[in-house]
């Protein structure tokens, strides 16, 4: 497609619950990231994928966030037995090389009731 | 680690005023910095983006400037419109956390007709 595309819109699940969030990047692009933006932290950092190079973690807020990327392209972001304070939107960006102009997709809402 | 402030949190104007939107950050050894606007719901829109060894950009009514050594960035958008009304955000990539953009909490605009 012509952007990046991100599935569910939206989600709301249980406490405890597994979700799963979708991003299709642009094609071509080789970087991939995923951003948290919720009201109290603003947009933060949780993880990016460069070509085959091991993906760099470093915002991931704790083990039951995990994220993988299938062929190089579609990625998947996991988060286990979610917590109240999961809720927020999950950004997905893709650019062309690392570091270079990055396009953000719509953002999956995430409401953990 | 890498801060970012922008100045105004908020702003409202009267439409055709040109308009001044500021962005600082505390470490200058940044790789690029990239503006975005944001519509309430929606995902983030590239507006511009500065790498380290330019000095602006410009793309219609926006300019975007950089003086790296000062640690300030400025988004200068001429002969606002309603449709500008949107909170724009500074975002820079660089020094210890290159891949991972630092955003700062952004300025909410409005423009009124």
């Amino acid at each position: 497609g012509a952007g990046v595309s991100q599935s569910p819109s939206n989600k709301v699940t249980e406490k405890g619950k597994d979700v799963e969030l979708r991003c299709d990047p642009i094609s071509g692009h080789t970087a991939l990231y995923w951003y948290r933006q919720s009201l109290g932290q603003g947009l933060e950092f949780l993880i990016y994928f460069q070509g085959n190079s091991a993906p760099d973690k470093s915002g991931l807020p704790s083990d039951r966030f995990s994220a993988e990327r299938t062929g190089g392209s579609v990625s998947t972001l996991t988060i286990q037995r979610t917590q109240q304070e999961d809720s927020a939107v999950y950004l997905c960006a893709s650019s062309l090389l690392l570091s270079g102009e990055l396009f953000f997709g719509e953002g999956s809402r995430l409401t953990v009731l | 680690k890498q801060e970012v402030t922008q100045i105004p949190a908020a702003l409202s104007v009267p439409e055709g005023e040109n308009l001044v939107l500021n962005c600082s950050f505390t470490d200058s050894a940044i790789y690029n910095l990239q503006w975005f606007r944001q519509d309430p719901g929606k995902g983030l829109t590239s507006l511009l983006l500065i790498q380290s060894s330019q000095r602006e950009q410009t793309s219609g009514r926006l300019n975007a400037s950089l003086d790296k050594s000062s640690g300030r960035s400025t988004l200068y958008i001429a002969a606002s419109q309603p449709g500008d009304s949107a909170t724009y955000l500074c975002a820079v990539n660089g020094g210890t956390s290159y891949g991972k953009l630092t955003f700062g909490q952004g300025t909410i605009l409005t423009v009124h007709p």
